[in-house]
């Protein structure tokens, strides 16, 4: 089955890099994202990355994936204090699978 | 830019009163879906569906009930609020190949007293 592993809570200085990681349990995840949360919020999707891909970089925004390993990491360069928020990394099968499995969430906080 | 709305924002309402969370997306995305979230918790998949009169219950038992009789309207509803129902309520939309990325509604947020 599909299972999706992130840390809970993350603590960084701002104009620090954060890395916010992710492990996936299942070899066959074609699709993975990454969605930001905002206190009250909805998701919103960050990026995603496919799998036959190692690396996607947008802005202060660069994705790493290692597939021997299942791990996907998001970094956030010069991270600011907008940045705080509860990232979820998700992941979704190729061929007709619809349904992401969304990790717990990662809560960043920024502080000065 | 997601171009999908839930509608209300937040709703305080009495134990046993009947509610309808309604969710609409302009994406023409023929998948819909319903995920339950307590604040700073994980999503849970309550219900979905594929398309016009097409719906599915989730991983997550729920008392609610939804329906799709346009493709972009998926309303839920609730027949008698508890406190137990307490929670945000996400709704998300998805196409079809080529466009299977979920995009989110901004969230109801339910007090049930």
């Amino acid at each position: 089955g599909e299972d999706v592993e992130q840390s809970l809570f993350l603590s960084v200085r701002e104009g620090d890099s954060s890395v916010i990681n992710c492990t996936y349990t299942d070899s066959s995840s074609t699709y993975l994202y990454w969605y930001k949360q905002e206190p009250g919020a909805g998701l919103q999707l960050l990026t995603y990355i496919f799998s036959n891909m190692d690396m996607k970089q947008d802005q202060r925004l660069t994705v790493l994936l290692n597939k021997k390993d299942k791990h996907l990491s998001l970094r956030i360069a010069d991270t600011q204090t907008g940045d705080s928020a509860i990232y979820f990394c998700a992941e979704r099968l190729g061929g007709g699978s619809y349904i992401p499995t969304f990790g717990r969430g990662t809560s960043l906080i920024v502080h000065p | 830019e997601a171009d999908i709305y839930q509608t209300p924002r937040y709703l305080v309402i009495g134990t046993g009163k009947k509610i309808t969370l309604e969710c609409s997306q302009t994406m023409g995305h023929d998948k819909m879906y319903w995920y339950q979230q307590d604040p700073g918790m994980e999503l849970h998949l309550i219900h979905y569906s594929y398309g016009v009169n097409s719906t599915e219950k989730g991983d997550l038992s729920s008392e609610s009930t939804v329906s799709r009789i346009r493709t972009e309207h998926f309303p839920l509803t609730l027949e008698s609020a508890r406190p137990s129902h307490t929670s945000q309520y996400l709704c998300a939309s998805s196409g079809g190949q080529g466009q299977e990325t979920q995009y989110f509604g901004p969230g109801t947020r339910l007090l049930v007293l």
